[in-house]
């Protein structure tokens, strides 16, 4: 991984409340992926954002799920009101411009977990 | 629709013995194909990449794989598995190609275990 750091690592929620997750890219980078990794499963998109701009969000559900990348500081993805079902692996990634695959990086994860 | 299907869920060998992890893909245009590996609460890591040059990809920790449009393969092999193998792989393939998106879509994974 060459940089892209997610926090936090772990977080547990009870049912209702919010979750905050967020992802610092590469320097330079202004393109940030997100990624849900359910139990036993691979990973699904969620959302392409670049600077400011929301770009792809056909993956994401369409309740309770936000996204963001401001100018400044990282990516925020938020789940309100979690559920049980929101208990996964949340993976960003990060590249210059669209890749193909080959120079987007990808950070350790957030593992949220819904009590 | 693009889909990859990794054909084993689990794959056990032995250390020293060869691997073969199988991936199908399915796509509408010439794909690009790449396979991950992540390790127990651990991010991805590119293994391997296939953009349409040679149809055998190295790559890294000994690893490789083989593009087969005819079979609509891309098969993960590796002539000696270690101990340090053991971890989940993931068979990827890009999203359509547009300008301003870049989604890949992943297999179910396969996990390997290696025995000593």
């Amino acid at each position: 991984n060459a940089g892209v750091m997610q926090n936090p690592r772990h977080l547990v929620r009870r049912r209702g409340q919010e979750a905050r997750l967020r992802c610092s890219p590469v320097k330079g980078h202004s393109h940030v992926y997100w990624y849900r990794q359910l139990p036993e499963e691979g990973l699904k998109f969620m959302v392409y954002l670049q600077k400011e701009n929301i770009i792809d969000e056909s993956g994401m559900p369409k309740e309770r799920f936000s996204a963001e990348f401001p100018k400044e500081g990282p990516s925020i993805l938020r789940i309100q009101q979690v559920v049980r079902g929101d208990s996964a692996a949340y993976f960003c990634a990060s590249s210059p411009l669209p890749s193909s695959g080959n120079t987007i990086y990808f950070g350790e994860g957030s593992w949220l977990t819904v009590v | 629709a693009q889909s990859v299907t990794q054909l084993d869920s689990h794959v056990s060998v032995s250390e020293g013995t060869p691997v073969l992890l199988r991936c199908n893909y399915s796509s509408s245009y010439s794909p690009s194909l790449f396979w991950y590996v992540q390790h127990p609460n651990k991010g991805l890591q590119l293994l391997l990449k296939y953009t349409s040059a040679a149809t055998l990809v190295k790559g890294i920790n000994g690893f490789e794989a083989e593009f087969k449009k005819s079979e609509t393969s891309f098969h993960l092999t590796k002539p000696s598995a270690h101990m340090s193998d053991a971890a989940e792989y993931f068979c990827v393939v890009s999203g359509p190609p547009t300008a301003d998106t870049d989604k890949l879509i992943f297999g179910t994974g396969t996990r390997l275990q290696v025995f000593p």
